[in-house]
């Protein structure tokens, strides 16, 4: 039973047009969700999160979107470069109490030359 | 401020032995955290600490493994008698809050 699911195994991008990465959730206790970057052999990296209580949080080129009706969020970069190829996980938590990430599997973006 | 570590980077165990893997969170942050992730796969939660409590080990497994993190000192992964399908790669994340964590860069362990 996947909490958290990223449905695109991997997502091609051309360097600075805009990587729309997706997410869909089904847990309706998650309130707040986070997006991590990983490079191989290396532990993921923060990238930007947002509370329930919003639907947009920006940051630089980064910007997340929620949608809690849908269970839905996306990942917008703008522009893509190349050093932001990586795999990208989403994640998300019911907060109070435990605080536990549940992960999806990832999402692999290429930013092409 | 330096982020959170962890050691050994690889470690190499036969199988019945046992891995202790370490973590030291970020200066200032009380909330620790282990995952562990299975080639393929996205990480799975294992357990949260504070200072000297286990608060939720819902995802741990029930024999073998255990976590502390002492008053003084790193928080402690201890897995007991390894076996091959514990190979994978060991997260530990730190938190001043609890919600944004902050991840090391993993223990890799292989058993042979």
């Amino acid at each position: 039973d996947q909490q958290v699911k990223q449905n695109s195994p991997s997502l091609s991008v051309q360097e600075g047009r805009i990587s729309i990465l997706n997410c869909d959730y089904t847990n309706s206790m998650f309130d707040y969700f986070l997006w991590y970057k990983k490079y191989p052999a290396e532990g993921p990296t923060f990238l930007i999160s947002i509370s329930s209580i919003k639907d947009k949080n920006e940051d630089g080129r980064f910007t997340v979107f929620l949608n809690k009706s849908a269970k839905h969020l996306s990942l917008h970069i703008v522009p893509s470069q190349p050093g932001d190829s990586a795999v990208y996980f989403c994640a998300a938590t019911p907060g109070a109490g435990s605080y536990q990430l549940t992960f999806g599997k990832g999402t692999k973006l290429s930013v092409i030359p | 401020n330096a982020g959170v570590m962890q050691n050994p980077r690889h470690l190499v165990r036969r199988r019945g032995q046992e891995a202790r893997l370490r973590c030291s969170p970020m200066k200032g942050h009380s909330h620790v955290y282990w995952y562990r992730q299975l080639p393929e796969e996205g990480l799975k939660f294992m357990v949260y600490l504070q200072k000297e409590n286990i608060i939720d080990e819902s995802g741990m497994p029930k024999e073998r493994f255990s976590a502390e993190f002492p008053k003084e000192g790193p928080s402690i992964l201890r897995i007991q008698q390894v076996v091959r399908g514990d190979s994978a790669a060991y997260f530990c994340a730190s938190s001043p809050t609890g919600y944004e964590q902050y991840f090391g860069p993993g223990t890799r362990l292989t058993v042979t």
